[in-house]
């Protein structure tokens, strides 16, 4: 069976710090990957997701990025983080098309 | 900009009563819907997918569309305390080079014992 794991589970960040969040897929191959947030108040939002390694596609202009290094691992990153940045990170994963979604467990980021 | 649209809530039921959640949605070519659940400070599971016209029932849950008036709704019958979560609609988008999930804000159900 599929899992996806996502970590770590909470992290404390000043502003201006760096960031990196990782996220590994087993039990599949060539999924699609995604990275979402969900700042207080606000719903779901699609950052980035990549159909294959090296494939990025972001939906929103931020200081953050992604890179997928391997098939099943996928990176979000910052240079600086914003306070704006606070939220709930999901990583999730699909087969082809987006039709089906399924989360990891999330990263509870608070920028301060 | 394609929306979905959905109460914030909280929406009270007592238990064993009949919840009802609803969402709108603007992209009228849409064809595929999703209902989530999302327990506090975790991440969301799917519950249900609905794709035509109608009902579409899985045990205790039954998913509605109606895409004339741009419409989906979830009910829960005989509603327990651990039903109380946050319910997020989901609208899959096909405008980008593949398809993307469109989340509502979610609604907050608080079933009461």
């Amino acid at each position: 069976s599929q899992t996806i794991h996502q970590w770590p589970a909470t992290l404390v960040q000043p502003v201006g710090s760096p960031l990196s969040l990782e996220c590994t897929v087993e039990g599949t191959s060539n999924p699609n990957l995604y990275w979402y947030r969900q700042a207080a108040g606000r719903g779901l939002q699609l950052l980035f997701y990549s159909v294959g390694i090296g494939q990025i596609s972001s939906e929103v202009p931020q200081n953050l990025s992604a890179s997928r290094p391997q098939d099943r691992q996928f990176i979000l990153s910052s240079k600086k983080l914003l306070l704006s940045d606070s939220g709930f990170y999901l990583c999730a994963w699909s087969l082809r098309g987006a039709e089906k979604l399924f989360f990891g467990s999330g990263t509870q980021l608070s920028v301060l | 900009q394609k929306e979905v649209e959905q109460n914030s809530g909280p929406l009270s039921v007592p238990e064993g009563a009949i919840a009802s959640l609803n969402c709108t949605y603007s992209d009228r070519v849409s064809q595929s819907f999703f209902w989530y659940r999302q327990y506090s400070g975790k991440s969301p599971e799917l519950i249900m997918s609905i794709y035509s016209n109608g009902d579409k029932e899985d045990g205790r849950f039954t998913a509605q569309l109606n895409k004339a008036s741009q419409y989906v709704s979830l009910l829960i019958r005989d509603s327990q305390p651990s039903d109380s979560a946050t319910y997020l609609c989901a609208v899959l988008d096909y405008g980008g080079s593949q398809g993307n999930l469109i989340f509502g804000k979610g609604t907050k159900l608080s079933v009461k014992p």
